[in-house]
Parts: structure tokens; sequence; C-alpha cells
């Protein structure tokens, strides 16, 4: 069964540092979706892209958070500067067009010290 | 209030006990209503998904949705041990792109079923 693959699974960063995630969506799926995920809560939605196109990013902190799906397959979500709060899991997910069913990936777990 | 309400539990039940997960939310315009799963260090993945208020069952899994008084359930039959995970409700409303949904979860609720 296709998956939604995310790297790297782990990452540890210093505050004031830039990192980068990558997500590979199951292929033919046009709309991408990055959450956050506090431990404990459930997944908040930071971007969604239907195919190339940011739909909605209303929830992204734009001033140190970027997104971009460049040829409408894979994306890269990136902070810079990374700071204590951002310590979460951040999932992408993927799902085809006019459907309403998720496929997540397993998550790219972020320390910041 | 959040859009939506879901208890985090934690939530411990015997081998075989039928269990209940419950969700309320306030947005009338949620259309569609998911259960997924989620064990630890894993991704949440799609247990079920409904449109209409009734119920839905799939195994030992029925899910039933009451719109008019904006509630969901997840019932659990004869739960196993396999069954431990954290639950999340989510619902979906249809996104400002051609043919796609922006979904709300809960805070997901931890289920431990003891052997």
């Amino acid at each position: 069964e296709a998956e939604v693959a995310q790297s790297p699974r782990y990452k540890i960063t210093e505050k004031s540092q830039a990192v980068a995630f990558w997500c590979d969506p199951i292929s033919g799926h046009a709309t991408l979706y990055w959450y956050r995920q506090i431990l404990g809560q459930g997944p908040e939605l930071l971007v969604q892209f239907q195919d190339e196109s940011v739909v909605d990013d209303s929830q992204l902190p734009k001033d140190r958070f970027s997104a971009e799906r460049l040829k409408g397959v894979d994306s890269t979500l990136k902070i810079q500067p990374a700071e204590l709060g951002d310590s979460a899991m951040y999932l992408c997910a993927s799902s085809p067009r006019r459907s309403e069913g998720l496929h997540f990936g397993n998550g790219t777990r972020l320390t910041v010290t | 209030q959040k859009e939506v309400e879901q208890d985090p539990g934690p939530l411990s039940v015997p081998e075989g006990a039928i269990v209940s997960l419950n969700c309320t939310y306030s947005n009338s315009a949620f259309q569609y209503f998911m259960w997924y799963r989620q064990y630890s260090r894993k991704g949440p993945e799609l247990l079920m998904y409904t449109y209409s208020s009734g119920n839905k069952e799939d195994g030992r899994f029925t899910a039933q949705v009451d719109k008019s008084s904006k509630y969901i359930s997840l019932f659990i039959r004869d739960s196993q041990p396999s069954d431990s995970a954290t639950y999340l409700c989510a619902m979906s409303q249809p996104s400002s792109g051609a043919g796609s949904y922006q979904l709300t979860f809960g805070k997901g609720t931890k289920l431990s079923v003891i052997p």
C-alpha cells in the first residue's frame, strides 16, 4: 500500500537554528497538508496545498515558517529561526482530489533545545 | 469554545469490553465525520468516515453521527489490547481549493485495553 513518506523521523536542533522537513505524498494525490501536533493534542493545520498552490496558510506563523510545493509533488516545510515552542510532531498528509480522507505520514518529531 | 471537543481521557478498559468514544462540535458547516487511530510515534490512520446522521458499521467498529445534536461517537466491541491507541475525531468542510477539504481534529482520547 502506498504511503506518505516523511524525513527525517527525528530532529534535534538548538533554538535560533534553521530546520527543514520533507514530505513525499502518495502518487497522484493533489492535496497536501502540513499539520503540527503537540503532545496530548490533536493535529492542527499549518498549510494546505492544492497541486502547487497554497489553499490555506492562515495558521502558518509566516514570520518564521515557510512551505513550498514547487512542482505539485513533494513539499518542504522550513522553520527559521526555531524556537523552544516549536517542539512538536510535524505531520504531512495527502488526499486525492474530491476526497475527504487524509493519508498521513509518520511525522517528524522536532525537539528544540 | 473550540470547534471540536473531545475528552482526552485516559480511558482504561478490560479486554472484551465495549468502548464508547465521543466528540461534540459547534460548526454547522462540517459535512464529513471521521475517526482516526494513532499509535504511539506513528501518524494517524483513517478508521471510519461518515457523511449522514445515523450508524455505520465496520467489523467491531461502529460510527454514529447525530447532526441535530452535533455529536458523534465511535463504539468498539470486544475490545482487544491491540486497540490501545489514541483515537482522534475529525470533521471536514470544503476548503477554497477545488475538490479539497479542510479537517479539524479533536484532542484525541487515549485508550488502553488491559488483557
